[in-house]
């Protein structure tokens, strides 16, 4: 049964440092893996998408990796600016199934 | 952009009630999923379905839940009686069949059972 678990559960950060969220699973036969954020109250936006094949996809100050053999992915926000706090979720998709299966979370607090 | 309607947004309700929650997937998405969101436990699947047809409702309290997919446009969760427990924010999301890119979540549901 894949289990997914993210550390650290909270951070708090001046503005302008660079960080790293990690993400860890227990089965390493995955699809893919997707980041996520997420504001208070509201629902989940994409961040980026990785495919087992691949080893890392940026988007603007993101940059998302996958180690599949160790069983982690990264998301590294260069930069970080208050309007980066948010919770960040990590969701894998086991290979033979269909459903994404969450890690707890990352609650992200930026200071300006 | 494309995005998963869900309605309504906020729902408050009295125990015993019936509640029912509606979403609309992308169009063409084939792969329809429900989550339940709480501070406790996190995301949980409650039903998925592909096609219209469910493929695993495991994560439902059968007794009380149900989910269906009248057509492509529309899938619904019923809750029967509802219960102060069942407080949470419900999701919705869906994807094409082999998840490739990924799955689209809606806003959610807030639910409140009083």
């Amino acid at each position: 049964k894949q289990e997914v678990t993210q550390i650290p559960a909270a951070l708090s950060v001046p503005e302008g440092e660079n960080l790293v969220l990690n993400c860890s699973f227990t089965d390493s036969a995955i699809y893919n893996l997707q980041w996520f954020r997420q504001d208070p109250g509201k629902g989940l936006t994409s961040l980026l998408l990785i495919q087992s094949s691949q080893r890392e996809q940026t988007s603007g100050r993101l940059n998302a990796s996958l180690d599949k053999s160790s069983g982690r992915s990264t998301l590294y926000i260069a930069a970080s600016q208050p309007g980066d706090s948010a919770t960040y979720l990590c969701a894998v998709l086991t290979s033979g199934t269909y459903k994404y299966i969450f890690g707890t979370g990352t609650r992200l607090k930026v200071l300006a | 952009d494309a995005r998963v309607t869900q309605t309504p947004r906020d729902k408050v309700t009295e125990m015993g009630q019936e509640v029912t929650m509606r979403c609309q997937p992308i169009l063409g998405h084939n792969t329809v999923f429900w989550y339940r969101q709480t501070m406790m436990q996190g995301l949980e699947l409650l039903a998925y379905f592909r096609n219209r047809a469910p493929l695993d409702d495991s994560g439902m309290p059968k007794d009380r839940f149900s989910a269906e997919m009248p057509d492509a446009t529309l899938a619904t969760l019923k809750i029967q009686p509802s219960e102060p427990r069942d407080s949470a924010v419900y999701f919705c999301a869906s994807g094409l069949e082999t998840g490739n890119y990924g799955y689209t979540f809606g806003s959610g549901t807030r639910l409140t059972v009083v």
